[in-house]
This record gives structure tokens, C-alpha cells and sequence, in this order.
């Protein structure tokens, strides 16, 4: 089976940076992806790693490190458009391309 | 080019009804996928058609629900005599096959069972 964890909810001020972290447990990792998610709309396509290191994708970047089970998003220079949910979800060998979501992590972004 | 799209995007229904969702996918995507989301739960998995491949249905919690995938492209799924725990946002997603490709998800269809 698959566990996947991430915090409830942040909250962070504009023009400040955030990092949402992510660990999953999974019995064969396959590619670890980030989605964007606004209140009553579809989740959008942020990131993509299945190799170790950092991915840097403007003012989003996300980082895997597999020996560790771990991932996270960083959204740097926050705006109030970021307040949304942040989707991890993992891909596992066997499983095609279906995806395990976690719950979510409610990002919060005040003045 | 249009992106992924489904209908209805609200439903609300008595328990015991037969309910169907449509999918339509964008152009080209080989691949289709079933979610639905409970509040205040993750995208829970339901069924994924890779292709002519046989779908993959191990997400599916119950023989209420079935889905077709017509002619590679649209999809519909049905759920048969609703219950009320079926209310949920069921939300489809299409890809390309490509391992590194993303998938790329409808506006739902918000489902509420009375």
C-alpha cells in the first residue's frame, strides 16, 4: 500500500517564501508530483520529479529526495493568488499512471 | 485547444437513482482517469484506460459503479442505486502515455445525493 503526508494547513505572508512538505511511503516509487488546487476548481499541473535534486520552475521549485521519502514545494515571493491547496501525489512501479494524492495542504497567504 | 471537459457540473439526486458522468478528454490523450474528492480528503483513485488496454478498475469501491471509455475517447461513468456517501466531487483527468507526463484534470462534477 501507499501513505502519503503532508501538513493540513499553513499560513504565510506576501512577498514571503514557503516550503510544503510531503512524505509517502510506497512499495516502488515511480515519479512524485505537485498540483495547485483553488476552492471548487480543477487541480493544475505544478511539478514533476523522479530523480533526487531540486526542480526549479519560476517562482515554484519542488525537491525529492527518495532514500528519504521526502518532497517538498517551495513557492517563493507569495502572492494572494497562491492561497489555494497544494496536492503531493506519487506514481508507484506496477500501478500504470494512476496517481495517490494526499489531503492536501491548505496555504493560507495574508497581508 | 479546449482542455478537459465534463458534465454535468452539478448533480443532485435522490438516493437510489442511477446517475452518469461524462468525460471528454483532450484531444490526443490516450489516457483517462477517475477521481473522486471528498471534503476534506485527498483525490481518492477509481479507474484508469490506458488505450485498447483492459482498464484498470482496482479503485472502484463497489460493483455500483462502472465506467465505459467509448471509441478511445469519451468516458462515462455510472454509478447504479446512489447512496448518500456517494456524494463526493468526482473529477476526470486525461495524459498523454509518457511516464513524465502530467495529468491534466476537468472541473468535476459536483455530485450531491439526497
Amino acid at each position: 500500500g501507499q501513505n502519503i503526508d503532508q501538513p493540513t494547513e499553513m499560513t504565510a505572508t506576501e512577498g514571503a517564501i514557503v516550503q510544503i512538505n510531503c512524505t509517502y511511503q510506497t512499495s516502488g516509487f515511480n515519479g512524485l508530483f505537485w498540483y495547485q488546487q483553488h476552492a471548487g476548481e480543477a487541480p493544475t499541473f505544478l511539478s514533476y520529479n523522479v530523480l533526487d535534486g531540486l526542480e526549479e520552475k519560476g517562482r515554484f521549485s519542488s525537491f525529492l529526495s527518495r532514500s528519504k521519502g521526502y518532497s517538498y514545494l517551495l513557492l517563493k515571493e507569495l502572492q494572494m493568488k497562491d492561497s489555494a491547496s497544494y496536492l503531493c501525489a506519487v506514481r508507484s512501479t506496477g500501478g500504470g499512471n494512476k496517481l495517490t494524492f494526499g489531503t492536501g495542504t491548505q496555504l493560507k497567504v495574508e497581508l | 485547444g479546449a482542455g478537459v471537459s465534463q458534465s454535468p457540473s452539478n448533480k443532485v439526486t435522490e438516493k437510489g437513482k442511477d446517475v452518469e458522468l461524462r468525460c471528454d478528454p483532450i484531444s490526443g490523450h490516450t489516457a483517462l482517469y477517475w477521481y473522486r474528492q471528498s471534503l476534506g480528503q485527498g483525490l481518492e483513485f477509481l479507474i484508469y484506460f490506458q488505450g485498447n488496454s483492459a482498464p484498470d478498475k482496482s479503485g472502484l469501491p463497489s460493483d455500483r459503479f462502472s465506467a465505459e471509455r467509448t471509441g478511445g475517447s469519451v468516458s462515462t461513468l455510472t454509478i447504479q442505486r446512489t447512496q448518500q456517501e456517494d456524494s463526493a466531487v468526482y473529477l476526470c483527468a486525461s495524459s498523454l502515455a509518457r511516464r513524465n507526463q502530467p495529468q491534466h484534470f476537468g472541473d468535476g462534477t459536483r455530485l450531491s445525493i439526497l
